[in-house]
C-alpha cells in the first residue's frame, strides 16, 4: 500500500519570504503522479501543482516549484515570495498511473501560516 | 462554468438519525468519487463511482455507508444511523473518462461537513 508522510504539522512564514514543505512517500510502483493540494479556511480543495513520475524535470507553477528526488522517494514544494492568501492547509497526494489511478492517497497535511 | 456542487454545506444529525450528502459533479464529468477527511486527518478514499455502477467501494466503511449515482441526478452518500465517529468533512470529486494510463485530474467540491450530536 502506497503511504504519504508530511512530517511538518505546522509551519510559518513571514510575508514575501520563501518556505518549503516536505513530503516523502512510500511505493513499490515506477509510474505515479504526485501532487500538492491547498486547502484555506473554506475548506475547498484546490490543486497546486502536480509532477508525473516519469518527468525528471521539477514542476513550476508562478511561485510554486517542487523539488523532486525519485530515488529518495521526497516531493517537497517550495513557495517563494509568499502571501497572506498562501495561508492554508497542504496536503501532498500520491495516485498510481494504471489500474487504480483514480484513487488519491492524501497525507496529513502541513498548516502553513503566513505572517504580515 | 459550474464546478462540483456538495450540498448542503453543513449537516448536523443526532445519534441514530440518517444523512445524505448530494454531489453534482462537473459539466461532462462521468466519473466520481467520495472522500472522508476526518479531523486532523488528509482526504482518504471512500468509493469511486460511473453512472449507475459502483467500480471500487475499498474505502466504505462495510456497514451503514452506501454511495450512489444515478442515470439521473446527483450522486448521493447516505450514511444509516449516524454515531459521533461519523463527524468529518465529506468531500466528493469528479473526473472525465477514466483512461487506463495517465492521470485522470479529479476536481474536488466545497465538501460537507457533518456533525453528529
Amino acid at each position: 500500500a502506497q503511504t504519504v508522510t508530511q512530517s511538518q504539522p505546522e509551519m510559518s512564514v513571514q510575508e514575501a519570504e520563501t518556505v518549503t514543505l516536505s513530503c516523502t512517500y512510500d511505493t513499490s510502483e515506477n509510474n505515479y503522479y504526485l501532487f500538492w493540494y491547498k486547502q484555506p479556511p473554506s475548506r475547498q480543495m484546490i490543486l497546486v501543482i502536480r509532477q508525473e513520475a516519469y518527468k525528471q524535470q521539477n514542476a513550476t507553477e508562478n511561485r510554486f516549484s517542487v523539488n523532486f528526488q525519485k530515488a529518495a522517494k521526497s516531493f517537497s514544494l517550495k513557495i517563494s515570495d509568499s502571501q497572506l492568501g498562501d495561508t492554508a492547509m497542504y496536503f501532498c497526494a500520491f495516485v498510481n498511473s494504471g489500474g487504480s489511478n483514480y484513487k488519491l492517497t492524501f497525507g496529513k497535511g502541513t498548516l502553513l501560516t503566513v505572517n504580515p | 462554468n459550474a464546478g462540483v456542487m456538495q450540498n448542503p454545506r453543513h449537516l448536523v444529525r443526532r445519534r441514530g438519525q440518517e444523512a445524505r450528502l448530494r454531489c453534482s459533479p462537473m459539466k461532462g464529468h462521468s466519473h466520481v468519487y467520495w472522500y472522508r477527511q476526518l479531523p486532523e486527518e488528509g482526504l482518504k478514499f471512500m468509493v469511486y463511482l460511473q453512472k449507475e455502477n459502483i467500480i471500487d467501494e475499498s474505502g466504505m466503511p462495510k456497514e451503514r455507508f452506501s454511495a450512489e449515482f444515478p442515470k439521473e441526478g446527483p450522486s448521493i452518500l447516505r450514511i444509516q444511523q449516524v454515531v459521533r465517529g461519523d463527524s468529518a468533512a465529506y468531500f466528493c470529486a469528479s473526473s472525465r473518462i477514466v483512461s487506463r494510463e495517465g492521470i485522470n485530474e479529479q476536481f474536488f467540491g466545497p465538501g460537507t461537513r457533518l456533525t453528529v450530536l
